[in-house]
């Protein structure tokens, strides 16, 4: 099984900082991975796929690079409804996720 | 723009089954291939299978081979979703989702149902 490690587990920051996600493979996922946004109480929402795309509807302060192994969300300025956990899944080797990261206000 | 609506909370007992409904709005239902992932409490996503509408075809992930069933009624737009055996490690929101583009298995989600809540408790 291809296990997703995110990191940090948690990341505190403010509203207009930039937020760097990074996920890790334990192998090679060539660009087949995906971002999704998860809010309490809701469903979770295709933000990024084939690493570098953006899903319809996504803003442009989302964007998702890497290759291989390593992968990055970057969220360019953070607004007010960014805050939410994120979970990146590859779809290489079978369906996996990871184990998320919770974006907080600081 | 889709909309997926599943089938309201359910409360089970050990050894029970359960099934899951998601409804698609719009005419394309039979296009696009239909996961089902579930989520336990406080945990991380996890991936149960697909049907494809159009035929039918299911495939599962492999620790749910001989435990769930994935069908669907074409005429109203609807794939369903059975659990069998249940235990106390099935209490999860269910999630449907559909595959991003037709006719293509990408394994990319968009967009999700709602969630359903099956509760396993004796």
């Amino acid at each position: 099984e291809t296990v997703l490690t995110q990191s940090p587990a948690t990341l505190s920051l403010s509203p207009g900082e930039r937020a760097t996600l990074s996920c890790r493979a334990s192998q090679s996922l060539s660009s087949y991975l995906a971002w999704y946004q998860q809010k309490p109480g809701q469903a979770p929402r295709l933000l990024i796929y084939d690493a570098s795309n953006r899903a319809t509807g996504i803003p442009a302060r989302f964007s998702g690079s890497g290759s291989g192994t390593d992968f990055t969300l970057t969220i360019s300025s953070l607004e007010p409804e960014d805050f939410a956990v994120y979970y990146c899944q590859q779809r290489s080797h079978w369906i996996t996720f990871g184990q998320g990261t919770r974006l907080e206000i600081k | 723009q889709v909309q997926l609506l599943q089938s309201g909370a359910e409360l089970k007992k050990p050894g029970a089954s359960v099934k899951v409904s998601c409804k698609a709005s719009g005419n394309t239902f039979s296009d696009y291939y239909m996961h089902w992932l579930r989520q336990a409490p406080g945990q991380g996503l996890e991936w149960m299978g697909w049907i494809y509408p159009k035929s039918g075809g299911t495939n599962y992930a492999q620790r749910f081979q001989g435990k769930v069933t994935m069908t669907r009624d074409t005429s109203i737009s609807t794939v369903y979703m059975e659990l069998s055996r249940l235990t106390s490690d099935d209490t999860a929101i269910y999630y449907c989702a559909r595959d991003l583009y037709p006719w293509k298995l990408l394994h990319w989600f968009d967009p999700w149902g709602q969630g359903t809540l099956v509760t396993v408790s004796s």
